[in-house]
């Protein structure tokens, strides 16, 4: 059974760096094909791909936050990290893990909920 | 960077078929996904690569690609399909989405 959960700050301010934690299950990203992804929703708009890694550690991120983002992952935990500098007000949204077999995403976390404000 | 067109809204009598579009370049080339998200939940991924169900999905939710249009059907629309829905494609390295369809059953 695949299981992905979201952690981290509900709360930052800006300027700060969020590090969100995904911690799955039912799955290792030794295992050559699996990755992970990273995805988030500003409250009722669309879904908006941040990055992913691979099994062969390769990472890809959005052309538009590459500059802001660093994605990693700890196999031994079976843990995914996603960084995000310099976090602004329009950065609040719901962000969301999910597990990636092929192109498509399969499996999400629920999400959780992040707030930049002062 | 690639672009994918998703009309904002679609209705659908009770009983009837819902077709919703997804709109991009030569789109047929590429795999296509689909995801229902429902208010306050994760989304759910219904079709993967053009036309296949997971486990779990209902028959009356199918694919189809071609050309530049990609569409999601959804046979005897129930009041339980109304949701959100988006398209997806890996493209340029990247994951694409389209900016979602709101399904609505009346």
């Amino acid at each position: 059974q695949v299981t992905l959960r979201e952690s981290g700050p509900a709360l930052v301010k800006p300027t700060q760096t969020l590090t969100l934690t995904c911690t799955f299950s039912g799955f290792s990203l030794s295992t050559s094909g699996m990755c992970v992804g990273w995805i988030r929703q500003p409250p009722g708009k669309a879904l908006e791909w941040l990055a992913r890694i691979d099994w062969d550690d390769d990472k890809y991120y959005s052309t538009s936050l590459k500059t802001r983002l660093t994605i990693s992952k700890d196999t031994s935990k079976d843990q995914v990290v996603l960084t995000m500098t310099n976090m602004d007000p329009v950065d609040t949204a719901t962000y969301y893990c999910a597990r990636i077999l092929g192109s498509e995403l399969d499996y999400w976390g629920q999400g959780t909920l992040v707030t930049v404000s002062s | 960077s690639y672009e994918l067109t998703q009309p904002l809204s679609v209705s659908v009598a009770l009983g009837q078929t819902a077709r919703i579009t997804c709109g991009g370049n030569n789109i047929e080339s590429k795999n296509v996904h689909w995801y229902q998200q429902k208010p306050g939940q994760a989304p759910v991924l219904v079709i993967y690569r053009d036309t296949n169900r997971p486990s779990g999905i209902p028959e009356r939710f199918s694919g189809s690609n071609s050309g530049n249009t990609a569409t999601l059907t959804i046979s005897r629309a129930q009041a339980g399909d109304e949701a959100a829905y988006y398209c997806q494609v890996w493209a340029f390295s990247t994951v694409v989405f389209g900016g979602g369809t709101m399904l609505t059953v009346l």
